[in-house]
């Protein structure tokens, strides 16, 4: 079975400083997507970034990075100079290839709060 | 352009009504999913539909139906709603079951069941 593990529920980062929240995950497939999510206080489900299985290099997205580490099986999402717009509820997420394909799974979430 | 369109946003029901949660896609997308979000935890899939024709069940599927209209639709049913499927209800698409392409998502629909 597939499983997310967000272990900080809560953060707080002071704005314009850089943040990490911690995703490590678990599964036997080889083939996988990792995704990172930002969910405001509105309610709406935001793609951040993105990283493949396969990705020898670490995504970036502007001020989002993700620090995969395979063989931890970690994903971990790197904002850099925080924002008073980026406190939020963050999701990670995996999606299967394969016979499982399609399906995703998400952790938890981690909520950030950035101070002023 | 309108991505990933829900209706309703809000519903409130009472123990043992049905209804239906409509989502449409306008991305020509292949996939599509249900999920659900309760309170202070991640989305739980409920049914997804790797392409037009096909469904399956997802890790929560007990109490709800689907149907995939057409390539752009995708709706679920509650056919006799309990208190414990009062949640957040989000559909989201995606161009292909078989990659690893995002999923975009629609703004949820706000379930109440009293």
């Amino acid at each position: 079975a597939q499983k997310i593990t967000q272990t900080q529920p809560g953060m707080f980062v002071q704005e314009k400083e850089a943040v990490t929240l911690d995703c490590t995950y678990d599964t036997s497939d080889q083939s996988y997507g990792l995704f990172w999510y930002k969910q405001p206080s509105s309610g709406e489900m935001i793609f951040l970034i993105y990283q493949g299985s396969y990705d020898e290099q670490n995504a970036t997205e502007g001020r989002y990075s993700l620090n995969f580490q395979k063989a931890r099986k970690s994903a971990n999402l790197v904002i850099s100079a925080s924002q008073l717009g980026d406190s939020a509820m963050y999701f990670c997420a995996m999606r299967q290839e394969g016979t499982n394909a399609g399906k995703s799974t998400f952790g938890d979430g981690t909520t950030l709060t950035v101070k002023p | 352009n309108a991505g990933v369109t829900q209706t309703p946003k809000f519903q409130v029901l009472k123990t043992g009504q049905s209804m239906t949660l409509q989502c449409a896609q306008d991305m020509n997308h292949n996939s599509m999913y249900w999920y659900r979000q309760d309170p202070g935890m991640g989305l739980r899939l409920i049914y997804y539909s790797a392409s037009e024709g096909t469904t399956d069940k997802g890790e929560v599927p007990n109490g709800y139906n689907v149907s995939r209209l057409n390539k752009r639709e995708f709706s679920l049913r509650l056919e006799s709603a309990a208190p414990s499927q009062t949640s957040v209800y989000f559909c989201a698409s995606t161009g292909d079951y078989l990659s690893t392409d995002t999923q975009y998502f629609g703004p949820g629909t706000r379930l109440t069941v009293l």
